[in-house]
């Protein structure tokens, strides 16, 4: 069964950073892109950035380029979200997901972000 | 950008079928695919690849993409029914979530 586990939100004022982690089982990990999608409180989804199997390749959302660093590590079955930089529009629910031929087929439960002062 | 367009709102009747339209430029020329997501929990895959569906989805599930519209149609719909639909596609190494729709079963 595929297992994806987000771990690493919480309250952070603006300017601050943050790094999220997801832990990911039932499947062979690096044979997969994996992407963060978030979602605002009361708000649509909103794809944020994705990373391919070796790391060699990565797409970010315009408005976090420069901001967050999307990262993997394969030997522990972990993907990672580094932000930077946090705005409040940043504050959301964000989840791992597994990216199979331009979808998103398994979803995590979401961290929740909270940027504010 | 792309862009996806949804109605924010479909209501249906038990047993009745509900259509959920998702607009943008030529997007039958690419795959579009569609998330359910119930109050508070994480989405699910529902139709990819225009009209294909996951193990596990029930047949009542079923989509159509042509020209600018891609439709997901819930046939014989259930309470259990009742969410937020979002349509997703692809373009230009961007991942695209249209607004949502909320399914109501009343």
């Amino acid at each position: 069964e595929v297992q994806l586990v987000e771990s690493g939100g919480g309250l952070v004022q603006p300017g601050g950073s943050l790094r999220l982690s997801c832990a990911a089982s039932g499947f062979t990990f690096s044979t997969y892109w994996m992407s963060w999608v978030r979602q605002a409180p009361g708000k649509g989804l909103e794809w944020v950035a994705n990373i391919k199997q070796l790391g060699t390749e990565k797409y970010y959302l315009d408005s976090v380029k420069g901001r967050f660093t999307i990262s993997r590590d394969n030997a522990k079955n972990s993907l990672f979200l580094q932000m930077n930089s946090l705005r409040a529009e940043d504050t959301a629910v964000y989840y791992c997901a597994r990216l199979s031929f331009y979808l998103f087929d398994y979803w995590g439960q979401g961290t929740l972000v909270t940027v504010s002062s | 950008s792309y862009d996806l367009t949804q109605p924010p709102s479909v209501s249906v009747s038990p047993g009745q079928t509900a259509n959920i339209t998702c607009s943008g430029d030529k997007l039958g020329d690419r795959y579009a695919c569609w998330y359910q997501q119930k109050s508070g929990q994480s989405p699910v895959l529902v139709i990819y690849q225009d009209i294909k569906r996951p193990s596990g989805i029930p047949e009542r599930f079923s989509g159509s993409n042509s020209g600018n519209t891609a439709t997901l149609t819930i046939s014989g719909t259930q309470a259990m029914d009742e969410a937020e639909y979002y349509c997703q596609a692809w373009d230009s190494n961007t991942w695209v979530f249209g607004g949502g729709t909320k399914l109501t079963v009343l």
